[in-house]
Formats: C-alpha cells, structure tokens, sequence
C-alpha cells in the first residue's frame, strides 16, 4: 500500500482481555517500530524490529506486552491481561533502515480501556 | 522517557503571521528530525537536520540546530489555518547504532487563526 496501515481504528476492551493490534508496514521498508502515545504527549519508544528481529524492547513497560514480526514484514503488537494505565494511542513507523530514514507512521490504534 | 522540552507548550497565532518553535535535548545526537500531527492521526516527517548541519530550509520551513546549546528551532513562516496542528522534535540519540530510534518530546500545539 502507500502507506503504514494499522488496525483496528479503535479498540474497547474490559480489564483484563488481551487486545492484539496489527501493523503493516510500507513494503520494503526494513525498520519498524511501536510508540506508544498519551494525550497530549509526544510518542514514547516500546519496541524495533530490524527485519523479523526485535533488536530493542526497552520500551516496553511490563511483561504484558509483546510484540512479534516474524516474517519481516507485518507486526502485531499484544498486550495480555490489559488495564486502565493502558489506554494510549499506539502507533506504528516504518523506515527504510539507515540512522537518516525518516519515519512513516500509521495514524494508529486507539485503546481504550474499561 | 523523553528526550527533552519543547517551548511553547502552545501557540496561538493569526494566518499570515510567523510561528517559531524551539526544542531543547539532553544528550548527543546523531540528527533531529520535525514532525506535524494532526489531531487523531499519524505523525508526518516534516524535515531531518543532521548533527554537523546548522540550518536547514524546505519551502515555508526553517530549522536550526545548536549543538553546544542542545537546542533547536523551526520556524513556519506565512502560516495558513491548514498548519494548525502539533509539531513535535525528535532526535536520533549518538550511539544508537544504525537503528534510527527517534525520541521524541513533548509537543507544541499551534492554532492559526484565520
């Protein structure tokens, strides 16, 4: 596609569920990565994939969280046993792969959790 | 965690007037990067300066970059009612390797008033 897709849109779930949100990537594109966004803040850094490798999770804040790419190409990004603290908007980027590759993100999932 | 701040928070200016942004950082980097998001939707890439690059232009857009003072600014200049939006600054921290992680900051929402 022309773009980074994510999906779903939005997501409810009740505490307690485990929600699963996709991303695909512009194709070709060998980085991808996860932010996650609070209203009215900037994105933070959960995890990057190089390829199918995730080479940095030190983003991601508890083991609840899990992120997977396994054919290098799209990325699902899961979170077990969800709580309130993990309502945010979650995006994904794609890059080409060098340290000058600008970001294309996805306009992301919204969780929102009840 | 955040790289560092960005001032204003927010900004209110009417169409045709000039916006200036600044961003400040904490630790070396190996370049910054501008983005736009408009509400509800993905990060936009907007312009890369590099670390040994002091000034950089792209149609209404200027950015500066002061290494010694960790800071840097985009000014928009002729502003339009479609700019309203958040810009957000981003660098790519030194010694990351060649993943080009971005971290961002906080934002500056500004409105253009028509």
């Amino acid at each position: 596609g022309a773009g980074v897709s994510q999906s779903p849109r939005y997501k409810v779930a009740k505490r307690g569920q485990d929600v699963a949100l996709r991303c695909d990537p512009i194709s070709g594109h060998v980085s991808l990565f996860w932010y996650q966004q609070a209203l009215g803040q900037g994105p933070e850094f959960l995890t990057y994939f190089q390829n199918e490798a995730q080479l940095d999770k030190s983003g991601l804040p508890s083991d609840r969280f899990f992120a997977e790419r396994p054919e290098g190409s799209v990325s699902t990004l899961k979170i077990q046993r969800t709580q309130q603290e993990d309502s945010a908007v979650y995006l994904c980027a794609s890059s080409l792969g060098s340290i000058n590759s600008p970001l294309h993100f996805g306009n992301g999932t919204r969780l929102t959790v009840t | 965690s955040q790289q560092g701040e960005e001032d204003p928070q927010a900004l209110s200016i009417q169409e045709g007037e000039n916006a200036t942004m600044n961003c400040s950082y904490k630790t070396s980097i190996n370049n910054l990067q501008w983005y736009r998001q408009n509400s509800g939707r993905g990060l936009v890439h907007l312009i890369l300066i590099r670390s040994n690059e002091r000034e950089k232009h792209s149609g209404r857009l200027r950015v500066t970059l002061d290494t010694s003072k960790k800071s840097s600014s985009l000014l928009i200049t002729a502003s339009r009612a479609a700019d309203t939006a958040s810009y957000f600054c981003a660098t790519v921290p030194g010694g990351s390797g060649n993943t080009g992680k971005l971290i961002f900051g906080q934002g500056t929402t500004l409105q253009v008033k028509p």
